[in-house]
């Protein structure tokens, strides 16, 4: 089955870039989406298709994939991305959905 | 305004079975695959498998396959999730998404459902 890998966590001072990898198998030609994640709270979509933000998220949040690792970026990171983050594919050769295992982000 | 309503916290002891469910709203309900997702406490998501209530094809993740059962029933616009027989390890959290026919991304997700298995 296809696996995904996350960086545990990932530290950053307000104001600063966040850059959070997901790593996978040639995950440069598939379709990888991003979810954050508050405590005791549902997840929501804040990248799809690679690089594409839904209505309602912020342009400091942007993505890319290419070859075998997917970014999510936070721009100008806000003490209210903290959060936990998740990457997100189907992979077409085994018909399955797979997330990443999360990491989380916290702002120093 | 799409909407996944997921039912009540449950509590139950170890060998007894379970259904709860995920009412969607407000979309063309039978277009759409709806997935289940658990997140044990303090872990990551997991995908447990996704149903197509259009014509209810089920495709589960080889971790849940036999497990637990994903269900519908188009009428009530309602997805289910169903285990016979407990054990402490299905406390959890469980989440039902809508997930987008073209790039295959989560769009919506239900509030959850909590599970607490314990003698």
């Amino acid at each position: 089955s296809y696996v995904l890998t996350q960086p545990p966590s990932v530290s950053v001072a307000p104001g600063k870039t966040a850059t959070i990898a997901c790593g996978g198998n040639d995950i440069g030609s598939k379709s990888v989406h991003w979810y954050q994640q508050k405590p005791g709270q549902a997840p929501v979509l804040v990248i799809y298709y690679d690089s594409n933000r839904p209505s309602g998220i912020p342009e400091r949040f942007s993505g890319s994939n290419s070859g075998n690792t997917a970014t999510l970026i936070v721009s100008r990171v806000e003490a209210g991305d903290e959060a936990d983050y998740y990457c997100h594919v189907w992979d077409n050769s085994s018909d399955q959905d797979v997330f990443g295992p999360g990491t989380t982000v916290t702002v120093l | 305004e799409v909407q996944l309503v997921q039912s009540g916290a449950e509590a139950k002891k170890p060998g007894e079975s379970l259904k709860i469910s995920c009412k969607g709203s407000g979309y063309s309900f039978r277009s759409y695959w709806i997935g289940w997702v658990r997140q044990m406490p303090g872990k990551g998501l997991e995908w447990m498998g996704i149903i197509y209530p259009g014509d209810s094809n089920v495709k589960y993740s080889p971790s849940f396959q036999g497990q637990v059962i994903i269900s519908v029933d188009k009428s009530m616009t309602t997805a289910f999730l169903q285990w016979s027989s407990l054990r402490a390890s299905d406390t959890a959290m469980y989440y039902c998404a809508r997930r987008q026919a073209y790039y295959d991304n989560i769009d919506y997700w239900g509030q959850g459902t909590l599970v607490t298995v314990s003698s």
